[in-house]
């Protein structure tokens, strides 16, 4: 597509349930990023994939988090037994792996809310 | 460590200039950008600088730099009602993910 497509755009959820967030990258993207923006807070790195490369998950905050991304295709960000603490918006963001940090193009992210 | 400090919120009039400031750690930083976030959306690239450089001009944005002090900059000359928004500035940390460092974000209301 055009642009970076998340969804869905808000997710209210229970606290103990499970929720997953979906990412459609730009074709052609090889690098796919997820983020994470508290409120009043700056961008948390989370989780980044490359190509076929093993992904760096040095940002995943515990291991309730889990991600998935096949190829270059779309990645799934998934939280396992929800907490208060996890509400936040989550973006995800791609580029093409030549462009480095340059070529960043976010989505419009995805608003979670653990009641 | 790695962190990006910025001041929450900044108001200016219509026509005035905005200059909003941020501060990092990373001595190591290859690029710096600025990204404008508005309500409801993701965050939009405005501009970026190499490390190597000490000011960059686009339109009627202005970045500086000064890696002594790891102080950046974006001056908005003749601020709109349509740049209210909040801007984060980033660094890009040297390994082979690329990740960027944000800030927590200004908040900038520019009034009529």
């Amino acid at each position: 597509g055009a642009g970076v497509s998340q969804s869905p755009s808000n997710k209210v959820t229970e606290k103990g349930k499970d929720v997953e967030l979906r990412c459609d990258p730009i074709s052609g993207h090889t690098a796919l990023y997820w983020y994470r923006q508290r409120l009043g807070q700056g961008l948390e790195f989370l989780i980044y994939f490359q190509g076929n490369s093993a992904p760096d998950k040095s940002g995943l905050p515990s291991d309730r988090f889990s991600a998935e991304r096949t190829g270059e295709s779309v990645s799934t960000l998934t939280i396992q037994r929800t907490q208060q603490e996890d509400s936040a918006v989550y973006l995800c963001a791609s580029s093409q792996r030549d462009r480095g940090g340059l070529g960043y193009t976010f989505g419009s992210g995805t608003r979670l809310t653990v009641v | 460590g790695e962190d990006v400090e910025q001041s929450l919120f900044l108001s200016v009039r219509e026509g005035d200039s905005s200059v909003i400031n941020c501060t990092y750690t990373d001595s190591s930083s290859t690029y710096l950008y600025w990204y404008k976030q508005e309500p409801g959306a993701g965050l939009q690239l405005l501009t970026y600088i190499f490390s190597n450089m000490d000011m960059k001009q686009d339109q009627r944005l202005t970045v500086l730099l000064n890696k002594k002090d790891k102080h950046l900059s974006l001056r908005i000359a003749d601020t709109q009602t349509g740049d209210s928004a909040i801007y984060f500035c980033a660094e890009s940390i040297p390994s082979g993910t690329y990740k960027y460092i944000f800030g927590t974000g200004t908040r900038l209301k520019v009034l009529a």
